[in-house]
């Protein structure tokens, strides 16, 4: 069965620290690779993808993610947190076919 | 330029009714994706379309639960006989095409199965 695992439901940094949400997924193939962020009361927003290549992506607002096949892993991470980028952050796989997958969600709070 | 909207942006209803949620997507997106998302969860796909045909309904969780898009652009999600397990936010998502094209997701439509 396809999986996406966000295995921590809340993430707290101080401001200026660097930040980590992690993804880990099970499915087959080579799947494309997907975070998105979510602000209350409004829709998800794309952050950054990986389809091949480089395994370091950049994506918006400084958020960059590393995708490690060997751990099946996606981690989002950013060098230096902000107080506005507190929100809920999804990660999101796509293998072969047109389903994508969602994990749970992680609560980021970026504390002042 | 407009992002995918979605309405009504609330809808509450009574056990047993029928209810339509309306997704427009941004305009020339072929690709059509509707989600539900229930409390604490992430999204769960229902189903896809690129153009007007259905191109992967698998993730309906019954017959009670039906999508169009007639004209590939506008799409509808139907209930039937809602349930209070139905309760969720609807979420509508496009893209430019099908693959690994990011999805614009819109605001959702809460929906409250009384």
């Amino acid at each position: 069965a396809q999986s996406v695992a966000q295995p921590e439901d809340q993430v707290n940094v101080a401001e200026g620290n660097p930040l980590t949400v992690k993804c880990t997924y099970s499915v087959s193939g080579n799947p494309y690779l997907f975070w998105y962020v979510q602000y209350p009361n409004r829709g998800l927003q794309f952050l950054l993808k990986y389809i091949t290549g480089d395994n370091l992506v950049k994506g918006s607002y400084g958020f960059e993610a590393e995708f490690n096949k060997s751990q099946t892993s996606f981690h989002l991470k950013k060098p230096s947190a902000l107080v506005s980028d507190s929100a809920l952050y999804f990660c999101a796989v796509r293998p072969t076919g047109n389903q994508f997958y969602f994990g749970t969600g992680t609560s980021l709070t970026v504390i002042p | 330029g407009a992002g995918v909207s979605q309405t009504p942006s609330n809808k509450v209803t009574e056990k047993g009714k029928y209810v339509e949620l309306r997704c427009d997507p941004i305009s020339g997106h072929t690709a059509l994706y509707w989600y539900r998302q229930s409390l604490g969860q992430g999204p769960e796909f229902l189903i896809y379309f690129q153009g007007t045909g259905a191109a992967d309904d698998s993730g309906l969780p019954n017959d009670r639960f039906f999508a169009v898009r007639p004209e590939g652009s506008v799409s509808t999600l139907k209930i039937q006989r809602t349930e209070r397990g139905d309760s969720a936010v609807y979420l509508c998502a496009s893209s430019p095409r099908t693959g690994g094209e990011t999805q614009y997701f819109g605001p959702g439509t809460r929906l409250l199965v009384l």
